[in-house]
């Protein structure tokens, strides 16, 4: 199985400095890897795929980088909206299929 | 636009069955398939299966190959996840979500509906 852990649990940052959120593969998964950003009581939204494009309506201050088994998502300007709970998935290899990472909250600091 | 709205939620015993749908629209439906995806309370999200909505072809996490089906109804352009002998530890929101392949990204995600296992 693929397991994906994502670092820091909690990142806390001020609006407008900028967030470095990580995600490591347990084995390569090559760049099929896909970061989301879930709000509260909302169903996650796509925001990267293939570890570095973005997703359509996604604005360029989210960016993904890596490959193999590190990747990055950067927010380089945070704003209010961007405070939620992010994780990454991998879609890779079958079995085990698709597996997310546990998450990474990015709160106001 | 491409919207896919799910139905509401469940509350159900243990040792039942829950077929929850999800209803697709705004795209050529049979180009996409459906994965399904739930969150515990307070958790992350843990991958279901997929179904290829063209064959009807299905892929299932091992944990849940044995208790779930999915299916589809082309003219409705609804999906359907039924998951058997629930247990508490089933008590989810489950989200469909479109993907090409059984392996890919999820572009647009349902609602979510929420399943309560509860005796």
């Amino acid at each position: 199985e693929i397991v994906m852990t994502q670092s820091p649990a909690t990142l806390s940052v001020s609006p407008g400095g900028g967030a470095t959120l990580s995600c490591r593969a347990s084995q390569s998964v090559t760049t099929n890897l896909a970061w989301y950003q879930q709000k509260l009581g909302q169903a996650p939204r796509l925001l990267i795929y293939d570890a570095s494009i973005r997703a359509p309506g996604i604005p360029p201050r989210f960016s993904g980088s890596g490959s193999g088994t590190e990747f990055t998502l950067t927010i380089s300007t945070v704003e209010s909206g961007d405070f939620a709970v992010y994780y990454c998935q991998q879609y890779s290899k079958w079995p085990p299929g698709i597996t997310f990472g546990q998450g990474t909250r990015l709160e106001i600091k | 636009q491409v919207h896919l709205v799910q139905s509401g939620g469940e509350v159900k015993k243990p040792g039942a069955s829950v077929k929850v749908s999800c209803e697709t629209s705004g795209y050529t439906f049979t180009d996409y398939g459906i994965s399904w995806v739930r969150q515990a309370p307070g958790q992350g999200l843990e991958w279901i299966g997929w179904i290829n909505v063209y064959s009807g072809d299905t892929n299932f996490a091992q944990e849940f190959q044995d208790r779930v089906t999915l299916t589809t109804d082309t003219y409705t352009r609804t999906v359907y996840m039924e998951l058997r002998s629930l247990g508490s530890d089933d008590t989810a929101v489950y989200f469909c979500a479109r993907g090409e392949w059984e392996l890919n990204y999820l572009d647009y995600w349902g609602q979510g509906t929420l399943v309560t296992v509860s005796s």
